[in-house]
């Protein structure tokens, strides 16, 4: 049975670092072909894919949070990491982690973040 | 980046109804090596994570009921709901995983009347 969950801070202030986790179960994140990505929807909004790791540590960042984002993972113990500097308002969101083989196969419950001075 | 835009943007059904909601991408999801398309479509009910019901745009993840119908190719598509139920109600998102950054369109929120 595949399960991801998601955790982080609930809340921090802007320019802070946003630290997420995402454990999971049901699979390795070292067999091929393996990933997780982050996804984030702000309340009432749509969807935004923000990075992806995959099982060879290949990793892609949505061009548009530049420079912000750092994805990771630690395979035995089957976890990925989200790292998002700076962050503001803008970043208040539900974040979600997937697996993904075609698209996003199975999904956390995601975690809200709530940025705020 | 991938534009992917779908509409309409909101419908109401009455349920047993068929309904049709439509994906379109700013270019072709079709990988020539393989002879597939690498779009997906999520089904998000209130209040709950995106749930894949079907991926390369015509297969049905297992345990989605056969009722929900992926079709289309290059940079049309469609999600067919042939008979709608009273639990269809959801916001429902179509997503290009054929190059990086991955997509989504802005979903299609179904109301049952």
């Amino acid at each position: 049975q595949v399960t991801l969950k998601e955790s982080g801070p609930g809340i921090l202030q802007p320019s802070q670092t946003l630290s997420l986790t995402c454990t999971f179960s049901g699979f390795s994140l070292s067999t091929y072909g393996m990933g997780v990505g982050w996804i984030r929807q702000p309340s009432g909004k749509g969807l935004e894919w923000l990075a992806n790791i995959w099982w060879d540590d290949d990793k892609y960042y949505n061009p548009s949070l530049k420079n912000r984002l750092t994805i990771s993972k630690d395979t035995s113990n089957n976890q990925a990491f989200l790292k998002i500097t700076n962050v503001d308002t803008a970043d208040t969101a539900t974040y979600y982690c997937a697996r993904i083989v075609s698209g996003g196969d199975y999904w956390g419950q995601g975690v809200m973040v709530t940025v705020s001075s | 980046d991938i534009v992917m835009t779908q509409t309409p943007s909101s419908q109401a059904v009455s349920a047993g109804e068929k309904v049709t909601m439509s994906c379109k991408s700013s270019q072709s999801l079709l990988y020539s090596e393989n002879k597939k398309n690498y779009l997906a479509w999520y089904q998000q009910k209130p209040g709950q994570s995106p749930k894949l019901l079907i991926s390369w745009a015509s297969t049905r993840e297992s345990g989605v009921p056969d009722r929900f119908i992926g079709s289309g190719s290059g940079t049309d598509f469609t999600l067919t709901i042939s008979s709608v139920q009273a639990e269809d109600l959801a916001v429902y998102y179509c997503e290009q995983y054929y190059d990086t950054p991955f997509t989504f369109g802005s979903g299609t929120k179904l109301e049952i009347k």
